[in-house]
C-alpha cells in the first residue's frame, strides 16, 4: 500500500517560515492536499491540489510538491498556526493520509 | 452554508455493529463531483480514512476495513451513513463525516475532503 511520510514535530519561532515535508514514491505525479487540526477540533483543508488555498485561509499558507516530496509552507508563522497538519493524496482508488507533523511555535 | 453533522451511539460493544449517520444541509447530497465519506481519528493518533460514496452509489473503500464497511447514501434525507461490523476496542476513535471533492484524471484527478464534520466519539467497550 501506499505511505506518506511526515516527520512527527517542527519547530518555528513566531514571525519566522515554518516547512513540513510530505514524502512518498513518485508524489509529485499525483495532487497533494493539506489539512491544519488544532485540538478538539475537525481538520481543516489548507492547500488543495498541490497550491490551491481555500476560501478563508490566509495567504501566509503555501504548497509545493515535486519529485517524491510535497511541502506546506506557512510564512510569518504565527501563535494561532501551532497544529497537527495532515498530507493526504489518492492512490489505486484510495485516500492516504500521512501520518502528521505537530508544528510547534515558540 | 454547508454543515455536516454526525449522530449515533457514543457507546458500542465489542462484536456488535457500530452505525452512525450524517446529516448534510446546505447543499444537496445528489451534487455531481462529490462524494459523502468517513474518517475517524483513535485517541492521539493520526486520521484514518474509512470509505466514501457517490449519490449514485459508486464507493470506495479503505482496503484495510473494507470487509467490515457499509456506506450508503439516502437522498430523500440528505443523509449518508456509516456501518462497521464486528467492532472491537481498536475501533474506538472520533468519526468524522466529511464531502470529498474528486475530479480530474490520470496526473490532475484529485480527491481531498474540503468540509467535515465536528466530529462524534465512539467508545467500543462492554
Amino acid at each position: 500500500s501506499y505511505e506518506l511520510t511526515q516527520p512527527p514535530s517542527v519547530s518555528v519561532s513566531p514571525g519566522q517560515t515554518a516547512s513540513i515535508t510530505c514524502s512518498g514514491d513518485k508524489l509529485g505525479d499525483k495532487y497533494t492536499c493539506w489539512y491544519q487540526q488544532k485540538p478538539g477540533q475537525s481538520p481543516v483543508l489548507v492547500i488543495y491540489q498541490d497550491t490551491k488555498r481555500p476560501s478563508g485561509i490566509p495567504e501566509r499558507f503555501s504548497g509545493s510538491n515535486s519529485g517524491n516530496t510535497a511541502t506546506l509552507t506557512i510564512s510569518g508563522t504565527q501563535t494561532m498556526d501551532e497544529a497537527d497538519y495532515y498530507c493526504q493524496a489518492w492512490d489505486r482508488s484510495t485516500v492516504v493520509f500521512g501520518g502528521g507533523t505537530k508544528l510547534t511555535v515558540l | 452554508q454547508l454543515q455536516l453533522q454526525e449522530s449515533g451511539p457514543g457507546l458500542v460493544k465489542p462484536s456488535d455493529t457500530l452505525s452512525l449517520t450524517c446529516t448534510v444541509s446546505g447543499v444537496s447530497i445528489s451534487t455531481s463531483s462529490y462524494y459523502w465519506g468517513w474518517i475517524r481519528q483513535p485517541p492521539g493518533k493520526g486520521l484514518e480514512w474509512i470509505g466514501n460514496m457517490y449519490y449514485s452509489g459508486s464507493a470506495y473503500y479503505n482496503p484495510s476495513l473494507k470487509s467490515r464497511v457499509t456506506i450508503s447514501v439516502d437522498t430523500s434525507k440528505n443523509q449518508f451513513s456509516l456501518k462497521l461490523s464486528s467492532v472491537t476496542a481498536a475501533d474506538t476513535a472520533v468519526y468524522y463525516c466529511a464531502r470529498h471533492a474528486t475530479d480530474g484524471s490520470g496526473r490532475y484527478f484529485y480527491h481531498y475532503m474540503d468540509v467535515w464534520g465536528k466530529g462524534t466519539t465512539v467508545t467500543v467497550s462492554s
